[in-house]
């Protein structure tokens, strides 16, 4: 089971908005609505921030947002801020014997 | 609001056993999937394993024979044993919860992480 496709990195200005990819395959992103996306800051745990391709955790910044297109989800950070900066992954059920897989990640710039 | 504390030897020899402990504070133990994932330095995230209450598992087909992981519901404990560690297997180590008995398949929330290096 590979990892999912994500870029190496994004950047954008304060107050801008960014959108992060994820691209799977029909047996995991494209497959199921289970798609989640995680914010880790250098030496912490990641932190769930969208799953169900579309829906936040209670007390996570609206200006998280997430969607899905086939086998393509993605993660939009509206309103940029220097607490933005962080990796992204994304991780998806996948119906191989894996189970979950990870996005390759996400470095966000805040610039 | 529930807790995950997780702790384990940092420093192994190639060969040796890894052996983690995450314990679950403030919540239900039953009704949901535990699990581990790992992260070597610099790299992305790769899912290790999980277990319920009942001790069901499911594993990583990449690490499937070396890795073992239990459950003690008497201290709402699960561990991981990984055997015959390398230095490929060089990460921090998280544990975290998966409410997937519920159709859920999120990782929330996550240990504190605990560095294993392996090194001769």
């Amino acid at each position: 089971q590979s990892a999912l496709t994500q870029p190496a990195s994004v950047s954008g200005s304060p107050g801008q908005s960014i959108t992060i990819s994820c691209t799977g395959t029909s047996s995991d992103v494209g497959g199921y609505n289970y798609v989640s996306w995680y914010q880790q800051h250098p030496g912490k745990a990641p932190k769930l921030m969208i799953y169900d391709v579309t829906d936040r955790p209670s007390g996570v910044s609206d200006r998280f947002s997430g969607s899905k297109s086939g086998n393509t989800a993605s993660l939009t950070i509206s309103g940029l801020q220097a607490e933005d900066e962080a990796d992204y992954y994304c991780s998806s059920y996948t119906s191989s014997s894996t189970l979950y897989v990870f996005g390759t990640g996400t470095k966000v710039t805040v610039l | 609001q529930v807790q995950l504390q997780q702790w384990g030897a940092g420093l192994l020899k190639p060969s040796e056993t890894l052996s983690l402990t995450c314990a679950v504070y403030g919540g239900s133990f039953s009704g949901y999937y535990w699990t581990w994932v790992r992260q070597p330095p610099g790299k992305g995230l790769e899912w290790i394993g999980e277990i319920n209450h009942s001790g069901s598992t499911n594993s990583n087909p990449s690490l499937k024979s070396r890795v073992i992981i239990s459950v003690d519901t008497s201290k709402n404990h699960f561990s991981l044993k990984l055997i015959s560690v390398t230095a490929a297997d060089t990460a921090v180590y998280y544990c975290a919860r998966v409410p997937r008995n519920n159709g859920n398949n999120w990782f929330d929330p996550w240990g504190q992480g605990t560095l294993v290096t392996v090194s001769s």
